[in-house]
């Protein structure tokens, strides 16, 4: 079974510093992609970036990058220059595409605060 | 273009009745997925139709279900309420299937 795990409940980080999320992933398959979404208080779930598993590159979306360790099934994210607006939940996901399945797998979540 | 879209975005019902919840997709999507999410279970699946078909399930009762229109708008039913049923269902949309998911605002369900 498809398995996602973030193992930081909470996290803080300075205004303008720079913070990085945990996340690893088990999965049997080859064609998958991962992905980082945001829920800010709100909850409306936004997209922040994701990472194709056949793409070596790491993903960057302007101070939203990844760090994708395919061998040892890992993803996190690095937030730069961290701003007030970034303080939410941040969900890792996984979703196969190789098989009959496309759904999103989530992980459990880290809060992420944002101190001024 | 405008986003996912997702009514009522609040809704009260007390144990026993039933409710109907309303998904618009992003213009042009035509896959549809379903999720609950709740404090203690977190996020999961519910179902994801495509072309008016659903496609895959989650591991839910079967007074959970849904349905796609030709238009590609979804509905999902919860009969009988438990409890437990109060969450959040987010709606999520993507072009066809085993593509990046675009979320609406959420209905927020509150079973008494």
């Amino acid at each position: 079974a498809q398995t996602v795990t973030q193992s930081q409940p909470e996290m803080s980080v300075q205004e303008a510093e720079t913070v990085t999320l945990s996340c690893t992933y088990d999965t049997s398959e080859s064609d998958y992609y991962l992905f980082w979404y945001k829920q800010p208080p709100s909850r409306q779930m936004i997209l922040v970036i994701r990472q194709e598993a056949y793409k070596q590159q790491n993903a960057t979306e302007n101070r939203f990058s990844v760090n994708f360790q395919k061998a040892a099934k890992s993803f996190s994210l690095k937030i730069s220059d961290s701003q007030l607006g970034d303080a939410a939940m941040y969900f890792c996901a996984s979703a196969n595409y190789g098989g009959s399945q496309g759904n999103l797998i989530f992980g459990k979540g880290t809060k992420l605060s944002v101190k001024p | 273009k405008a986003g996912v879209t997702q009514t009522p975005r609040y809704l009260i019902k007390t144990r026993g009745q039933q409710v109907t919840l309303s998904c618009s997709p992003i213009s042009g999507h035509r896959s549809v997925s379903w999720y609950q999410q709740t404090p203690g279970q977190g996020l999961q699946f519910l179902f994801e139709y495509f072309s008016e078909t659903q496609r895959n399930k989650g591991n839910f009762p079967g007074r959970f279900s849904g349905r796609q229109f030709s238009n590609s708008r979804s509905e999902m039913n919860v009969s009988t309420l438990e409890l437990g049923d109060s969450a959040l269902y987010l709606c999520a949309s993507s072009p066809t299937v085993k593509e990046t998911q675009y979320f609406g605002p959420g209905t927020r369900l509150l079973v008494l």
